[in-house]
């Protein structure tokens, strides 16, 4: 299933600077878009959400815009800091199908100090 | 804040027992799901839960996979006759609505079939 694709494995960025993280899918049903990070032995935790309706959803230091004419959506942190070094999945739901989500592969971010 | 919790967080199990996992939803959500994620592998979807019924599944989610809401505040995966493919973490996630509303997940059973 390649409905969403997370095309980094990983990120590196430095303390402070801002981390971009993309997504890409391919069903023009799905019009509801979500980020969660995960830690290690711990469960997705929801960050953010944008329904296909806006392109631009803030909260705090976590941006998520969307582009839907190119199928793309990125997760701007800024600044970054070390506790943000986790594995962020993007996912995506819509159409008939409202209450399951389609994950990303995941991109492990590390944020150096 | 609220959350939803999951026990035991580690079971394992020989092939071709029973097991179920069990979950406490947040308090006023009415949807509830299993998900799971094989080693290495994507976060994928199971089973939508909602007013006593499935609402949805997946291909995954075949006779072997029951859900089951017995009481007013637990849900239950039950897996008839475990294989070793069944071996993943299992999240069980529950959201206010249907609609635009993100799913709140628990930490997770891991299940090992040996």
């Amino acid at each position: 299933d390649q409905q969403v694709k997370q095309n980094s494995p990983s990120l590196s960025v430095q303390e402070g600077r801002i981390s971009i993280l993309n997504c890409d899918y391919t069903n023009s049903m799905f019009d509801y878009f979500l980020w969660y990070k995960k830690y290690p032995a711990e469960g997705p935790t929801f960050l953010i959400s944008i329904s296909s309706i806006k392109d631009k959803n803030e909260d705090g230091r976590f941006t998520v815009f969307l582009n839907k004419s190119a199928k793309h959506l990125s997760l701007h942190i800024v600044p970054s800091q070390p506790g943000d070094s986790a594995v962020y999945f993007c996912a995506a739901k819509g159409g008939t199908s409202y209450g399951k989500l389609t994950f990303g592969q995941g991109t492990i971010l590390t944020v150096h100090p | 804040e609220p959350e939803v919790t999951q026990t035991p967080s580690h079971q394992v199990t020989q092939m071709g027992q029973e097991v179920i996992l069990r979950c406490v939803p947040i308090s006023n959500h009415l949807y509830f799901y299993w998900y799971r994620q094989i080693l290495g592998q994507k976060v994928e979807f199971l089973v939508s839960f909602y007013n006593n019924e499935i609402s949805e599944k997946s291909e995954i989610f075949d006779d072997q996979f029951s859900v089951e809401r017995p009481d007013g505040s637990n849900f239950t995966l039950k897996i008839r006759s475990t294989k070793l493919e069944d071996s993943a973490m299992y999240f069980c996630a529950s959201s206010e609505i249907q609609g635009n509303s993100p799913l709140h997940f628990g930490n997770g059973t891991r299940l090992t079939v040996t």
